[in-house]
């Protein structure tokens, strides 16, 4: 397996442009997450997805969108860059997104960020 | 609003000594607690995972343990090495969803 891969991984882009950061996954995971990791925050949950077909707002969801057509990916579109969202970009899945399941998140490499 | 602190933000020790991590939360409600390291420029590797129900586990040279009713976790490593300079950062899953509240994390430095 694979397990959780992201790309690319390193994006350098201007104020308004818009882009997508991919997340696939291998290991038929039903739940998957997007955070941002800042210097002296720790990470904060963007979207996260229940399901194919399922997505809601995590922690800071404004001037992202996702969507989970499949179960294996899970993109993170960015409608109009800016500077505010210059950061570390993760993706993470895990087997279930049931409570009573031994629910280990997994975590991808990450994607760098610059807004220029 | 549950929020998460570890001390200390830095920690510098000689190889072979034994630390202690800490990791604390304001909401005792967590279905389970997880501890992750991350190297410089890559992203989280899972160590270990405490359900609410557990005191503690251990794997190899770590041991974490949980206190649900005080909102404590802790991370012991024995036997220091300097390939455990890393970051390392705990993560609580909400009883209610999926959800995981981060630490900022502590950064630990292995001197040899």
């Amino acid at each position: 397996n694979a397990g959780v891969t992201q790309t690319p991984k390193f994006q350098v882009l201007k104020t308004g442009q818009s882009m997508t950061l991919q997340c696939a996954q291998d290991m038929n995971h039903e739940y998957m997450s997007w955070y941002r990791q800042d210097p002296g925050m720790g990470l904060r949950l963007i979207h996260y997805s229940v399901g194919a077909g399922i997505t809601d707002q995590g922690e800071v969801p404004n001037g992202y969108n996702v969507s989970r057509s499949t179960t294996e990916d899970f993109p993170l579109r960015l409608l109009s860059a800016a500077p505010s969202q210059t950061s570390v970009y993760f993706c993470a899945s895990s087997y279930s997104a049931a409570r009573e399941t031994f629910n280990e998140q997994f975590f991808g490499p990450g994607t760098r960020l610059t807004v220029l | 609003k549950q929020e998460v602190t570890q001390i200390p933000a830095a920690l510098s020790v000689p190889e072979g000594e034994n630390l202690v991590l800490n990791c604390s939360f304001t909401d005792s409600a967590i279905y389970n607690l997880q501890w992750f390291r991350q190297d410089p420029g890559k992203g989280l590797t899972s160590l270990l995972l405490i359900q609410s129900s557990q005191r503690e586990q251990t794997s190899g040279r770590l041991n974490a343990s949980l206190d649900k009713s005080s909102g404590r976790s802790t991370l012991y490593i024995a036997a220091s090495q300097p390939g455990d300079s890393a970051t390392y950062l705990c993560a609580v899953r909400l009883e209610y969803g999926n959800k995981l509240v981060f630490g900022a994390g502590t950064i630990l430095r292995v001197k040899s």
